[in-house]
């Protein structure tokens, strides 16, 4: 099975704070994303990545940037952590190419409260 | 701004009926469509994808999609206790590997 691993579950970070969200995918995807889920909201997509070193902003990139070095690991940073930043970050891959997709194997989260 | 709508319920059916879940989209450039379900406090889960217009069936799962209509549903027949969840519709434009989601129906099952 892919696994799409986050490296924290729960985080607790003040505002101002620099913070690193991590996330590993073992199938060799291209395709790597990070959105947000808010109650009402639904997911909003962040950023994404469809190759080493390729970064596209999302919907929603304010205040969040990304690093991927390495085909497997893709970084969500948020540069001075707010409180309107609380929430559940969901990382995922998949190996869709051009037309067709297979769709998302997600991350298990990892809820970030910033006070 | 690419839309995808979902009534967010919650949708209630009693244990052994069928469970419609609904889904509009804004664009007619969509390419492939996508349900997930989700357990309260877990993360999303691929159930079923459809591109063509017409039905797909897989177990107890239905997908159909009415591109004509901007519209895809999620039939669950027989359903379970254990169906209860959030169910997301996820929408991929054109060529890109990314996909907007609908802020999900959730769906109690009774015994």
């Amino acid at each position: 099975d892919v696994k799409v691993t986050q490296s924290s579950r729960y985080l607790v970070k003040r505002t101002g704070e620099k913070v690193f969200l991590e996330c590993v995918q073992d199938m060799d995807h291209e395709n790597m994303f990070w959105y947000r889920q808010d109650p009402g909201l639904g997911l909003r997509l962040i950023y994404f990545s469809y190759d080493v070193k390729m970064k596209e902003k999302g919907d929603i990139p304010e205040g969040y940037s990304v690093s991927r070095e390495k085909k497997e690991r893709f970084s969500l940073i948020l540069e001075s952590a707010s409180t309107n930043q609380t929430s559940m970050y969901l990382c995922a891959s998949s190996e869709g190419q051009g037309e067709w997709d297979y769709g998302y194997t997600f991350g298990s989260g990892t809820r970030l409260t910033v006070v | 701004q690419k839309e995808v709508e979902q009534n967010s319920g919650p949708l209630s059916v009693p244990e052994g009926a069928i469970a419609s879940l609904n889904c509009t989209y804004s664009d007619r450039g969509s390419q492939s469509f996508f349900w997930y379900r989700q357990y309260s406090g877990k993360s999303p889960e691929l159930i079923m994808f459809i591109y063509s217009n017409g039905d797909k069936e897989d177990g107890r799962f239905t997908a159909q999609l009415n591109k004509a209509s901007q519209y895809v549903s999620l039939l669950i027949r027989d359903s379970q206790p254990s169906d209860s969840a959030t169910y997301l519709c996820a929408v991929n434009w054109y060529n890109f590997n990314k996909f907007y989601f609908g802020s999900g129906t959730k769906l109690n099952v009774k015994p």
